[in-house]
This record gives structure tokens, sequence and C-alpha cells, in this order.
């Protein structure tokens, strides 16, 4: 098994579609995080969970909705995405250790999502 | 500008040292990580540098930190085929590597030529 595992790797869905994304890491880790990567632009952080919390929403419209049942496992549930909402979503975990030190983040291959 | 910023590509021919360079704007970035990104992949992390260090090396990878202007640099030995990917330069956002992500830069194409 590889660290973090993301299905599908591959996701064509219509802009009425209800669909989620899922991703498992088997590193251990206590901190799970979705980026976007567009094409042409940098790699942004959309949610952060530490300790299944929610810590960080970075003003991602409500139609990306996230959730962390434990912390292995992290989903990303899509409905009525635009266009624009295409993109490579990748997954990453990392180690949140005490006085704040982290190890640094490892991610999945992503999943690839166009919006039709 | 952006808080991370590399140039978008690097062509080197195989067998020469490149170098890819990264400006970061947050003075307390504790944390300077390079990644690569093949295509098709996910982004695998190569080496990262704790900010009170100016240089580490890693096999062919060496990277070198300079505080005081905020450049960071990556070179790679001995250019091969393989080292064919775009490179992330990220940095963490507060002091400790927080919890809270990494910001990263649009990533360098390196192109290798034969």
């Amino acid at each position: 098994e590889t660290g973090v595992t993301q299905t599908p790797r591959h996701l064509v869905m219509g802009m009425t579609n209800k669909k989620s994304l899922k991703c498992e890491q088997h590193l251990g880790h206590n901190a799970m995080y979705w980026y976007k990567q567009s094409a042409k632009k940098p790699l942004e952080l959309m949610f952060v969970y530490n300790f299944k919390e929610q810590t960080e929403n970075n003003s991602v419209p409500s139609r990306f909705s996230p959730e962390c049942p434990n912390s292995s496992h992290l989903f990303l549930h899509l409905h009525t995405l635009q266009p624009e909402d295409s993109a490579l979503y990748l997954c990453a975990s990392s180690q949140v250790g005490t006085g704040g030190r982290n190890s640094p983040l490892h991610f999945g291959n992503g999943t690839r999502l166009t919006v039709t | 500008g952006e808080d991370v910023e590399q140039s978008l590509f690097l062509s080197v021919r195989e067998g020469d040292s490149s170098v890819i360079n990264c400006t970061y704007t947050d003075s307390s970035s504790t944390y300077l990580y390079w990644y690569k990104q093949e295509p098709g992949a996910g982004l695998q992390l190569l080496t990262y540098i704790f900010s009170n260090m100016d240089m580490k090396q890693d096999q062919r990878l060496t990277v070198l930190l300079n505080k005081k202007d905020k450049h960071l640099s990556l070179r790679i030995a001995d250019t091969q085929t393989g080292d064919s990917a775009i490179y992330f330069c990220a940095e963490s956002k507060g002091p400790g590597g927080g919890a809270d992500g990494l910001t990263f830069g649009k990533g360098t194409h390196l192109i290798i030529q034969p």
C-alpha cells in the first residue's frame, strides 16, 4: 500500500451530479489536507483536519464539503459544481507534533476532476 | 506579488547541473521544502531545510537557503532524463511548521535536452 491513496483517479461529472472523493492514509499521521491544483496557479489549500477537527477552511465554496470520520480517512463531497472547479484534487497527510512541529506533507496521486 | 515565486521553466542539457530558484515573502517561515511532480502523479517530497540552516546536501541534491534575501535554491547535479518534472518550492506558514498546510509556488518545469 502506498502511503496516501486517493480514489477515484479520474472523475467526470455533470454540474447537477453529487460525487465524493476519497483519501486514505496508511502512515499513522494525525492531520489530513485537501489541496486544489489548477493549471497555471499555485496549489491552493482547501481544508485541514487536525485530530479529526477541521482547523482550516480557506474560503472554499459550500459546494465542496469535507468529511473526516477518523484520522486515516478523508472525503470531499461534491455537489452542483461549476466547470471552473475542474482540477486535480490532492490529498495529503502529516504528523503534527507538540510545540507545532510537523512532519513534511505526504501527498496522494490526486483525483483528476472534470466538470462538464 | 505571490507569497512564493519561481520561474516557470528551466531547460538544461543532460549531464549538466540544474539550479531551480525560489523566493518567498514570509520571514517567519521555519521549514522550506522542495517537491517533485511527475506527469499524472502527486507531489513527492524531495528534501526540506530548517530555517536555521543555510545548506543541506542529499546525494545529487543540494539546497541553499539565504534567509536574509528569502531565497531558496535546489541544485541537481548530473541531471538525468528522469529528473524531468515540475519542481515546487513550498514554505510552512507560521512558526514551528504549524498544522495549517504549506504555501506553494507555481512550480518550475525542468526540461532536459539530450
